[in-house]
């Protein structure tokens, strides 16, 4: 049963440039999250979803961010004209239910604007 | 301050000591978690106490909590160099919109 996937790993954008994350999550769970981690920072809530819904995106800066949750395929979280305080580290995790009390987390995406 | 605020910092202690960390935070509270992340990877969840619950064990973690003073304390005893580690505490809100994470306490463990 795999974990969480997160691709890519690493990801190296000039300024101006499109970012695009996938979060797969694991099987049988229909709630995602998306949180961001600056350097020595703790995460930092951005948007929950579930599938083809945004629940909650009030963590997600209004412009340049957007999430999506298809009924087939990833979560992709997509940052339009990156800059560079978008570089950081982006954490998915998902959840069977909805649930603030038991999410699995994936390896992360870092993000590097230069 | 913030919410979920981890007291040290940063923490070194030798191989078979005790590493106690701090975490305050400021709202009502359904649960607290801790989480360790282990560098350049993700979170992995430790623990999870609930409101009305004041110390919880797991293996050679215990945790308290004091509503009173809004606060929580993780004990990680014996420790081993594997260890090392960031730790985060989290608060789930009694508004149960989100989890809010510290910023983290970063123990490294010396073998």
């Amino acid at each position: 049963n795999a974990g969480v996937m997160q691709n890519p790993r690493h990801l190296v954008r000039r300024r101006g440039q499109e970012a695009r994350l996938r979060c797969s999550p694991m099987k049988g769970h229909s709630h995602v999250y998306w949180y961001r981690q600056l350097p020595e920072e703790g995460l930092k809530f951005m948007v929950y979803l579930q599938k083809e819904n945004i629940i909650d995106e009030s963590g997600m800066p209004k412009e340049r961010f957007s999430a999506e949750f298809p009924k087939e395929g990833p979560s992709i979280l997509r940052i339009q004209q990156v800059v560079r305080g978008d570089s950081a580290a982006y954490f998915c995790a998902s959840s069977p239910r909805q649930t603030w009390e038991t999410q699995y987390f994936g390896p992360g995406t870092r993000l590097l604007v230069l | 301050s913030q919410q979920g605020e981890e007291d040290p910092q940063a923490l070194s202690i030798q191989e078979g000591e005790n590493a106690t960390m701090n975490c305050s935070y400021k709202t009502s509270i359904n649960n607290l978690q801790w989480y360790r992340q282990n560098s350049g990877r993700g979170l992995v969840h430790l623990i999870l106490i609930r409101s009305n619950e004041r110390e919880k064990h797991s293996g050679r973690l215990r945790v308290t909590l004091d509503t009173s003073k809004k606060s929580s304390s993780l004990l990680i005893t014996a420790s081993r160099a594997a260890d090392t580690a960031s730790y985060f505490c989290a608060t789930e809100e009694t508004s149960g919109s989100r989890l809010t994470f510290g910023e983290g306490t970063q123990l490294t463990v010396n073998p």
